[in-house]
């Protein structure tokens, strides 16, 4: 169980078009997941908390009107990079939270590597 | 003081050798505490959790947790090539909305 899938795994665009990631989870529901994001060699880095029904949480620095989040269902939670530019070059993973009583985990997807030309 | 601390590495043990990685955190009120195994341009992979002090073991893998010192580790005994990866430690403590706090990483290589 706490299979998370997304979709793509990779994505190439044109500077300045918007590309859609899609994270699932399986065969759970997640009232709460995470999306990051990770440069080669560097350290996971949060970008925003995922909340289903409600807006996201974004975290300091990460601008909410370039990375849309939408949490439409309890399994499922989208990342929109608009007007994506180079620099968003990098490798976008989402996670979601099972939750065992008192007790929480997060899953992560297989991560979506984007390439903006 | 970072909140998770973990050596950077690269942890080098031969194969059939315990490996053992550390990580330290800041804040007392930590709850729940977990490592992730990251291969080279894969997403990370839970490999235990532990919440309670002392040892949790799993296969080869083992969580020690010690509230008392702020510390909790793994052991990997019997390593092997395949456990070559960067090692992450999380933390998660109550009311901080079900965020983890994570280490930079232990990048351990086996050698065989």
């Amino acid at each position: 169980g706490a299979v998370v899938s997304q979709h793509p795994s990779r994505v190439i665009c044109k500077s300045g078009t918007s590309v859609k990631i899609e994270c699932r989870s399986l065969d759970f529901q997640a009232t709460t997941m995470f999306w990051y994001r990770q440069f080669p060699k560097q350290s996971l880095m949060l970008m925003a908390t995922s909340n289903e029904g409600s807006k996201a949480t974004y975290e300091q620095g990460v601008e909410k009107d370039k990375f849309l989040i939408n949490h439409a269902s309890l399994t499922l939670s989208t990342l929109t990079v608009t007007s994506a530019h180079p620099e968003d070059s990098s490798f976008y993973i989402c996670s979601a939270i099972v939750s065992g009583g008192r007790q929480e985990t997060q899953y992560f997807g297989p991560g979506t590597r984007l390439l903006v030309l | 003081q970072k909140e998770v601390e973990q050596n950077s590495g690269p942890l080098s043990v031969p194969e059939g050798a315990i490996a053992s990685l550390n990580c330290t955190y800041s804040d007392r009120v930590s709850q729940s505490f977990f490592w992730y195994r990251q291969y080279s341009g894969k997403s990370p992979e839970l490999i235990m959790s532990i919440y309670s002090n002392g040892d949790k073991e799993d296969g080869r893998f083992t969580a020690q947790l010690n509230k008392a010192s702020q510390y909790v580790s793994l052991l990997i005994r019997d390593s092997q090539p395949s456990d070559s990866a960067t090692y992450l430690c999380a933390v998660n403590r109550a009311g901080n909305n079900r965020k983890l706090i994570w280490g930079l990483g232990t990048s351990l290589a086996v050698n065989p």
